[in-house]
């Protein structure tokens, strides 16, 4: 069974630019997350969906968006992009919302220069 | 500017001797706790997961124990090899009713292991 793609590894942008990060979830899996991880504020919860609704929400500008689609996959965006939001996005795919396994990708680098 | 990095814990151990890795959490309401292994350049690796309904539960050479009084949890690793070495961070799973949950990460603890 196939874990969690996350697509592209690496990206580099610049500022003021706009982003779109990908995520496949573990086929039967209908819950992704997606998560920020930095040197200084280490792994920080930015939204949740399932069944192609947002369910939850974290402490993020609204320039942080996502959506996901009838297959479970799932895109982030981040608009008019800022030096601080250079870092590793994670995305962790879930059988259903709630108190269950959670399994994360490798990670989308973004380098915002 | 210069960002500052979050300052991690680093525990050391001998290969071969147990590692224990200790982590509070913050939110009686949590449900349910996961460890997880970082290995650099990686997405985090799920090792084992505790329900708030347990107080013990083991895996493979790792053991977590929960303790709901002091909202305090640790993860046992036995016989440490070197490919233990990574960053090991606890989440509890905060529950919003009918809402899924969202995972809230600790700030992580280096594991080294010497050979």
């Amino acid at each position: 069974k196939a874990g969690v793609t996350q697509t592209p590894r690496y990206l580099i942008k610049t500022r003021g630019q706009q982003v779109t990060l990908s995520c496949s979830p573990i086929s039967g899996h209908r819950s992704v997350s997606w998560y920020q991880q930095t040197p200084g504020q280490g792994l920080q919860f930015l939204f949740e969906y399932f069944s192609e609704t947002q369910r939850n929400k974290g402490n993020f500008p609204g320039r942080f968006s996502g959506r996901q689609f009838s297959n479970s996959r799932s895109e982030m965006n981040v608009s008019t992009l800022e030096l601080g939001d250079s870092a590793l996005y994670l995305c962790a795919s879930r059988v259903r919302a709630g108190n269950t396994e959670a399994f994360f990708g490798q990670g989308t680098r973004l380098t915002v220069v | 500017g210069e960002s500052v990095g979050l300052h991690l814990p680093t525990l050391s151990v001998q290969e071969g001797d147990n590692s224990i890795i200790n982590c509070a959490y913050s939110n009686s309401a949590s449900d349910y706790f996961i460890w997880y292994k970082q290995e650099s350049g990686k997405g985090p690796q799920f090792i084992i997961d505790i329900r708030s309904n347990m107080d013990k539960r083991q895996g493979q050479r790792v053991t977590v124990l929960l303790n709901k009084t002091v909202k305090h949890l640790s993860l046992q690793i036995a016989a440490t090899q070197p490919g233990d070495s990574a960053v090991y961070f606890c989440a509890e799973n905060m529950a919003v009713y009918n809402q899924g949950g969202k995972l809230i990460f600790g700030q992580g603890t280096e594991l080294s292991v010497k050979p």
